[in-house]
């Protein structure tokens, strides 16, 4: 079954940090549009980062600078290392992809989630 | 903030037909990018049910359909069902912020 499992979810204190993994089954992230979506407690959705193929990464103002997205292709994971972290970044983090050269996301993991707070 | 602006709820009785609109701008939806639609339902992880604006994915019952206007976009959902309950959102690209944008979501209600 194709699937994404996310991990590394935490409370952490504002200005830490955090990685997340994103493992993938059944299919390879480098043949995808890896992201990384967030839904803040009671929010809607909000696209925080994507991977294209090679290197071409892209991000929301609102993290860019602060959040970096990587892959990491002899083990299927796309990882979201999240520095100097703010109370408005506590999310169910989801990693999602999507079919190349397309810009929508067909697989969805159930999501880890992130609490930044003293 | 998002840029695609969703009614923040719709309802209907079973059976019914319901439909969400989701107004873009020319840089995302009248640029002529693509429009998904999501399902999420309570406690879980978004569903694509929708893509390229009218395409349904393989078991998304044929209830659901989208279509694309201009700058904007619509979700229509026929003989509504107390499964569909759920968050919906839209979806596209914007070429201003180079990266993907959600619609402000609508919640769908069976009475």
């Amino acid at each position: 079954e194709v699937q994404l499992v996310e991990s590394g979810g935490a409370l952490v204190q504002p200005g830490g940090s955090l990685r997340l993994s994103c493992a993938a089954s059944e299919f390879t992230v480098s043949d995808k549009y890896m992201s990384w979506v967030r839904q803040a407690p009671g929010k809607g959705l909000e696209w925080v980062s994507v991977l294209y193929t090679g290197v071409t990464t892209y991000y929301a103002d609102s993290v860019k600078g602060r959040f970096t997205i990587s892959r990491d292709n002899s083990k299927n994971t796309v990882y979201l290392q999240m520095n100097s972290l703010r109370a408005e970044d506590t999310a169910v983090y989801y990693c999602a992809g999507g079919p190349l050269f397309s810009y929508y996301m067909d697989v969805w993991g159930k999501g880890t989630t992130v609490t930044v707070s003293s | 903030q998002s840029v695609l602006t969703q009614p923040p709820s719709v309802s209907g009785a079973p059976g019914q037909r319901v439909a969400i609109a989701c107004t873009g701008s020319s840089s995302n939806i009248g640029a002529g990018y693509d429009v998904q639609w999501y399902q999420q339902l309570p406690g879980a992880a978004p569903k694509l049910l929708i893509y390229d604006n009218t395409n349904r994915p393989s078991g998304v019952p044929d209830r659901f359909s989208g279509s694309k206007s201009g700058t904007s976009a619509s979700l229509a959902i026929t003989g509504l069902q107390a499964e569909d309950e759920a968050d919906y959102y839209c979806q596209s690209y914007d070429s201003s912020l180079s990266g993907y944008v959600f619609g402000t979501g609508t919640k769908v209600t069976v009475l």
